[in-house]
């Protein structure tokens, strides 16, 4: 079974911090994902990696960046956390010929 | 940009009922998916079409896909409270990347 986990389920965060999530997946999928999920706007793409140093901006990128380092592993940082990115945040990982993705258990970021 | 329209948004019924929920779109997909997502837990994938005019079965859930491949429907027979969650479509773009676009999702309460 693939397994995709988060660094942390509930995370709560001052404005103005530096945040770190990060994502292990464990089935040598070359593609990754950052998606957060909002009540009425479904998930919405962050970013995305499709290789090691490689990545692509989302639908909505400004305010995050992403690292990706090792092919198992995709970091997402929030470089200056502000009030309106409190919201799910969700990893998903995927193999280079299927579009099937599969998702860790999330985020739940506060930021106060 | 494609979109992926899921009608009803929320839906209550009676344990042992039938339902349907629908996903569509004025645009033409390569594939697929629906996954389920559980309250506080990332969406876990049920199931991919790609032939235009496919159905699959998983136990209790048929799933179709149109001939056109611009829509698709999830019908549940004799609906249980563990089919309780929200149901989410997503469609891989023909000759795109790896990225989806998903749905806004249904939300899905079985009454025991």
């Amino acid at each position: 079974d693939v397994k995709v986990t988060q660094s942390s389920r509930y995370l709560v965060k001052r404005t103005g911090e530096k945040v770190f999530l990060e994502c292990v997946q464990d089935m040598d999928h070359e593609n990754m994902f950052w998606y957060r999920q909002d009540p009425g706007l479904g998930l919405r793409l962050i970013y995305f990696s499709y290789d090691v140093k490689m990545k692509e901006k989302g639908d909505i990128p400004e305010g995050y960046s992403v690292s990706r380092e090792k092919k198992e592993r995709f970091s997402l940082i929030l470089e200056s956390a502000s009030t309106n990115q409190t919201s799910m945040y969700l990893c998903a990982s995927g193999d280079w010929l299927a579009y099937e993705q599969y998702f860790g258990p999330g985020t739940r970021l506060t930021v106060t | 940009t494609q979109l992926l329209e899921q009608s009803p948004q929320f839906l209550s019924i009676q344990e042992g009922e039938n339902l349907t929920v629908y996903c569509n779109s004025s645009s033409v997909f390569s594939s697929l998916q629906w996954y389920r997502q559980e309250p506080g837990e990332g969406p876990v994938l049920l199931v991919t079409v790609v032939t235009g005019g496919e159905v699959k079965k998983l136990k209790r859930l048929t799933f179709q896909f149109g001939d056109a491949r611009k829509d698709s429907s999830l019908h549940i027979t004799a609906a249980q409270p563990g089919d309780t969650g929200l149901y989410l479509c997503a469609g891989a773009a023909p000759f795109g990347n790896e990225k989806l676009t998903f749905g806004t999702g249904t939300r899905l309460t079985i009454i025991p």
